[in-house]
């Protein structure tokens, strides 16, 4: 247990299905990512928010939308998939400082049919 | 830019085998180093970390020394054992952007 909880752990979902992933954390950090980890690209950062505010967008395309309400929660909307999406996606939080390590969820593997 | 640059896998050892993944980095400033350890079906986890030039991180029996003047965070294992098969990440963070760059991993495969 990291302190990071991710929902779902799976999903599957049809190319016109929307659907969203959850994250939460309640270790009172600043900064929440969004990886993405294929076969392909092992570990790939999507998104970082930090106090609520997006601090990094990776050119992700817009079939992904990221949503953070508060420092603890921060979600992944999908829509419009296509298979080659299907991956694990991991969401991390840290301090946002450089001595500190990111905390990481046990990810939701998506796969897009 | 920031990146890490770390050995290729897979890599596969007899258990008890001493243990090297080398993990080389380029930084504009200087960096805080890690090593996090993914096992399967899991998130990633913090393994060990070094915040400072010739600092040793330790934990679980590996260890790795932050060398500045090799810009390098070599991970090492006197005797591995079947349950540290997993996938090894090095990784540092500056501190600005709130980001981590993280290498491509490391695959680690240990026979009984």
């Amino acid at each position: 247990e990291t302190g990071v909880t991710q929902t779902p752990r799976h999903l599957v979902m049809g190319m016109t299905n929307k659907k969203s992933l959850k994250c939460e954390q309640h270790l009172g950090h600043n900064a929440m990512y969004w990886y993405k980890q294929s076969a392909k690209k092992p570990l790939e950062l999507m998104f970082v928010y930090n106090f609520k505010e997006q601090t990094e967008n990776n050119s992700v395309p817009s079939r992904f939308s990221p949503e953070c309400p508060n420092s603890s929660h921060l979600f992944l909307h999908l829509h419009t998939l296509q298979p080659e999406d299907s991956a694990l996606y991991l969401c991390a939080s840290s301090q946002g400082d450089r001595d500190t390590e990111a905390f990481f969820g046990q990810g939701t593997r998506l796969t897009v049919v | 830019g920031d990146s890490v640059t770390q050995m290729e896998g897979p890599v596969t050892l007899s258990e008890e085998a001493f243990l090297t993944i080398n993990c080389t980095y380029t930084a504009t400033g200087y960096p805080s180093l890690f090593w996090y350890v993914q096992y399967p079906g899991e998130g990633l986890q913090l393994l060990l970390k070094a915040t400072k030039a010739d600092d040793k991180g330790s934990n679980k029996g590996f260890e790795a020394t932050y060398r500045k003047e090799t810009t390098s965070f070599h991970l090492e294992k006197g005797s591995v054992q079947v349950s540290d098969s997993a996938v090894y990440f090095c990784a540092l963070s500056e501190g600005r952007d709130d980001k981590i760059i993280f290498g491509k991993g490391t695959r680690l495969h240990i026979l009984p």
